[in-house]
């Protein structure tokens, strides 16, 4: 298995807080991707990394921001949580062939 | 647009053969994946598909046809554990190294 954990893996809050959500690889890898997951939704690509301090936006990165200062570590920060983003969000990795995406365990949001 | 269809849900049997299908409308792109993902769990990583043709990894198979625009992940001897959603997924040729998901097929594997 890929060495990709996620933190924290639950979390409550109240809308209007910040909440930062980090992704670490022990892989090297340099691609990273954050997504979230929604009944009905499947796989939202919100933002990804194709290396150090190098990022880009996905389908719904509105109100999300990410930092990646280090391979291993990629934060996906949500400036005021607002109830739609209450969800499921995956860490991905990409394979060493750079054609297939491991994922961590996830991180279960909730926003009251 | 860039899209990955597949069923919303497919029933079957324990031990029984089943299925799934992902057409596409794409460009051009690297390979096809299939993921498996348990309620509650994270999608793991099961075949790819560089090639047209069948790959087998064990009781799974994934196979593609470019020309067709087509790609089907083809589960034997099912068991009551394989009962989960099956996400295919391309990485376009386009540079970006966006994945592009399907809407994924929940499987349900009835005793």
């Amino acid at each position: 298995d890929a060495g990709i954990t996620q933190s924290p893996r639950h979390k409550v809050t109240e809308t209007g807080t910040p909440v930062t959500l980090r992704c670490h690889q022990t892989e090297n890898h340099r691609y990273m991707y954050w997504y979230r997951q929604d009944p009905g939704h499947g796989l939202r690509l919100i933002h990804y990394s194709y290396g150090v301090k190098d990022t880009d936006k996905g389908e719904v990165s509105d109100g999300y921001s990410v930092s990646r200062s280090k391979t291993e570590d990629f934060l996906l920060t949500l400036e005021s949580a607002t109830s739609s983003q209450t969800s499921v969000y995956f860490c991905a990795i990409s394979g060493r062939d750079g054609e297939t995406q491991y994922f961590g365990p996830g991180t279960r949001l909730l926003v009251l | 647009g860039q899209s990955l269809e597949q069923p919303s849900e497919v029933t079957a049997v324990e031990g029984a053969i089943v299925q799934i299908n992902c057409t596409y409308q794409t460009s051009g792109f690297y390979g096809l994946s299939w993921y498996q993902q348990h309620d509650g769990g994270a999608p793991t990583f099961l075949s790819y598909n560089a090639l047209d043709g069948l790959e087998e990894t064990g009781r799974f198979s994934s196979f593609l046809s470019r020309s067709d625009s087509y790609g089907y992940l083809l589960l034997q001897e099912l068991q009551m554990k394989d009962s989960a959603s099956y996400f295919c997924a391309v990485l376009p040729l386009s540079g970006t190294y966006k994945y592009i998901f399907g809407t994924g097929t929940r499987l349900k594997v009835l005793a």
